[in-house]
């Protein structure tokens, strides 16, 4: 069974430009969640979606934004993207929604870097 | 101040040795506890999970909690360099996950 799926595993963007990321979730599961990962501030939530509907949401300005496909896939957005932005992006996917996170399962991330 | 701290080492020790890695949380609605494994260039994956204050073992595994003094542990008997790896912490409380910022381990052979 194939695990969760991310790409592009690498971006390279600059200041002011905006980014599309991709999560193809495990078959089966049905909630997606995205997590930022810097090395000072570790991993933060970011957002949570399931049934297409967003769940939960971090602390993260307005210019980070989600959404969820019909299919579960999800794609995470950032516009204006600024220098702090650069970080390694990561999904999990699970069968339920809400952190039962022992049936958290996370792709190999995207690894942002803004110039 | 961060609701979950973790020293971030790194840590280095020599093949066999017992590894002690480390987590202290500041808010008492932490509810489970688990710690996960992440090698360079890939994704956490869960190691231990639990909801209890005390022991509990997988393998060469020890998760410890001690709810009374909000702190937790990971135990790695007879370490291996395959066990070279970043170590992170996390809890759950209303249902959100945090993390804390991850111990960078290194096994010496």
């Amino acid at each position: 069974k194939a695990g969760v799926t991310q790409t592009p595993r690498y971006l390279i963007k600059t200041r002011g430009q905006q980014v599309t990321l991709s999560c193809s979730p495990i078959s089966g599961h049905r909630s997606v969640s995205w997590y930022q990962q810097t090395p000072g501030q570790g991993l933060q939530f970011l957002f949570e979606y399931f049934s297409e509907t967003q769940r939960n949401k971090g602390n993260f300005p307005g210019r980070f934004s989600g959404r969820q496909f019909s299919n579960s896939r999800s794609e995470m957005n950032v516009s204006t993207l600024e220098l702090g932005d650069s970080a390694l992006y990561l999904c999990a996917s699970s069968l339920v929604s809400g952190a039962g996170s022992e049936k958290l399962f996370f792709g190999s991330g995207t690894q942002l870097s803004v110039l | 101040q961060k609701e979950v701290e973790q020293d971030p080492g790194p840590l280095s020790v020599p093949e066999g040795a017992i590894v002690s890695l480390n987590c202290t949380y500041s808010n008492s609605a932490f509810q489970y506890f688990m710690w996960y494994r992440q090698y360079s260039r890939k994704g956490p994956e869960l190691l231990m999970y639990t909801y209890s204050s005390g022991n509990k073992e997988d393998g060469r595994f020890t998760a410890q909690v001690d709810k009374s003094s909000k702190y937790i542990s990971l135990f790695i008997r007879d370490s291996q360099p395959s066990d070279s790896a970043t170590y992170l912490c996390a809890m759950i409380k209303n249902e959100k996950l945090t993390f804390g910022t991850g111990t960078r381990l290194t096994i010496i052979p």
